[in-house]
């Protein structure tokens, strides 16, 4: 089945620092991936959409200068947590879709988490 | 945009019981509804999915009915095992994107 690699899966980072996740899909090409943010028990909060050749498409109240997407192949889209702080430590995961997500099922990453000391 | 609206945010059952999720959702061009099992820390995972052709859906000891004309959706697991306990999010999709619910922790007590 399709395969998404994210990567690292835990990272902790001192306040100031920059770091750089990846999201892969392994045996499927990703026109569109997409960034979520998730705090402890909640539900899953989706931060922007990535989209390969062009912008990432952010949500409301996303810094898109803090949060950096790039989105450079078919099959890799990065997320950059720039000048992170303590606030900025959670879960966050990227997934993406075979062919048009508009009617196919999200492949969801492991996950990686941050800690921002 | 969709909204869309998950219920209870917390169940517990005992073993062998059933255990049902529901969700509402407001767009009515959403056609597309699947449902995610998350285990603490790691991915959510797709257990069951429906489209807006179909009513019900079915697969072993998990099912999800849709009513598009009511605008809601639910999955109901039987038999539980402790297993199943884990966050579960439903999602509706419109207009190329995921709107996901809130989630609901389902713990089965053995």
């Amino acid at each position: 089945g399709a395969v998404v690699s994210q990567h690292p899966s835990w990272v902790i980072c001192k306040s100031g620092t920059s770091v750089k996740i990846e999201c892969r899909s392994l045996d499927f090409q990703a026109t569109t991936m997409f960034w979520y943010r998730q705090f402890p028990k909640q539900s899953l909060m989706l931060m922007a959409t990535s989209n390969e050749g062009s912008k990432a498409t952010y949500e409301q109240g996303v810094e898109k200068d803090k949060f950096l997407i790039n989105h450079a192949s078919l099959t890799l889209s990065t997320l950059t947590v720039t000048s992170a702080h303590p606030e900025d430590s959670s879960f966050y995961i990227c997934s993406a879709s075979v062919g048009s997500s508009y009617n196919s099922p999200l492949h969801f990453g492991n996950g990686t988490r941050l800690t921002v000391t | 945009g969709e909204n869309v609206e998950q219920h209870p945010s917390t169940l517990s059952v005992q073993e062998g019981d059933s255990a049902v999720i529901k969700c509402t959702y407001s767009d009515s061009a959403s056609n597309y509804f699947p449902w995610y099992k998350q285990e603490l820390g790691k991915r959510p995972q797709l257990i069951i999915d429906i489209r807006s052709n179909v009513g019900e859906k079915k697969d072993q000891r998990i099912a999800v009915t849709l009513n598009k004309t009511a605008k809601h959706f639910s999955l109901h697991i039987t038999e539980t095992q402790p297993e199943d306990s884990a966050v579960y999010f439903c999602a509706a999709i419109t207009s190329n994107q995921f709107y996901f619910g809130t989630g609901t922790s389902l713990t089965v007590i053995p």
